[in-house]
């Protein structure tokens, strides 16, 4: 149980285009989700949570404007990377919860290249 | 704000012996989780084991269990029986109960296995 769906695995795309990233929430209903992004050999950093039905929190120094999610149903959260250039190329990840007193599950994770 | 360090950002250790990774936190909270994920090469992130702040025992899944220090804020992980599918990142995470409930996680530790 508890999986986490997330997609595409792997884009490429040029610089100046927007990509949307899926996460699914496949066998349970997911009130709050988490997106992440990690650097080669690096530790996880948290992007935004974003609980369904309402505007996503953005941690400190995460521009709202170029990284847009939305989490318009229990089981779907979207984060798209607008205008992406070559420094938005990293690894991203998203999390699912349920309950607040329940372990966040992971999605594989989108690795992102600009060209 | 909560920190989780890692010290070690590489550890080895011969396959069917035991090995035990650190983690240290830092929080003024009295009630919270502590968790240890595995991020093996494919970069999915899985949960190893939790740790509920306010229970004594420490928690164990099979081969992998945990040395939970309150006092000390330390929170390490002992793999028993160490296994070749073992090898992967080990990332230390803290979550606070109460407020803001994000995953602060630790720098992460390289574990390798020798066959």
């Amino acid at each position: 149980g508890a999986v986490v769906s997330q997609h595409p695995s792997w884009v490429i795309c040029k610089s100046g285009t927007s990509v949307k990233i899926e996460c699914r929430s496949l066998d349970f209903q997911a009130t709050t989700m988490f997106w992440y992004r990690q650097f080669p050999k690096q530790s996880l950093m948290l992007m935004a949570t974003s609980n369904e039905g309402s505007k996503a929190t953005y941690e400190q120094g995460v521009e709202k404007d170029k990284f847009l999610i939305n989490h318009a149903s229990l089981t779907l959260s979207t984060l798209t990377v607008t205008s992406a250039h070559p420094e938005d190329s990293s690894f991203y990840i998203c999390s699912a919860r349920r309950f607040v007193d329940q372990p966040q599950h992971f999605g594989d994770g989108t690795r992102l290249s600009i060209l | 704000a909560q920190t989780v360090t890692q010290s070690q950002p590489e550890m080895s250790v011969q396959e069917a012996e035991t090995v035990t990774l650190s983690c240290t936190y830092d929080t003024s909270e009295s009630d919270y989780y502590l968790f240890w994920y595995k991020q093996p090469p494919s970069r999915q992130m899985i949960l190893v084991i939790r740790q509920e702040a306010y229970k004594q025992q420490n928690a164990t899944e099979n081969r992998f269990s945990v040395n939970f220090q309150k006092a000390a804020k330390s929170f390490s992980l002992k793999i028993s029986d160490s296994q070749l599918g073992d090898a992967a990142m080990y990332f230390c995470a803290y979550r606070r109960i109460q407020g803001a409930q994000k995953l602060v996680f630790g720098q992460g530790t390289r574990l390798t296995i020798n066959p």
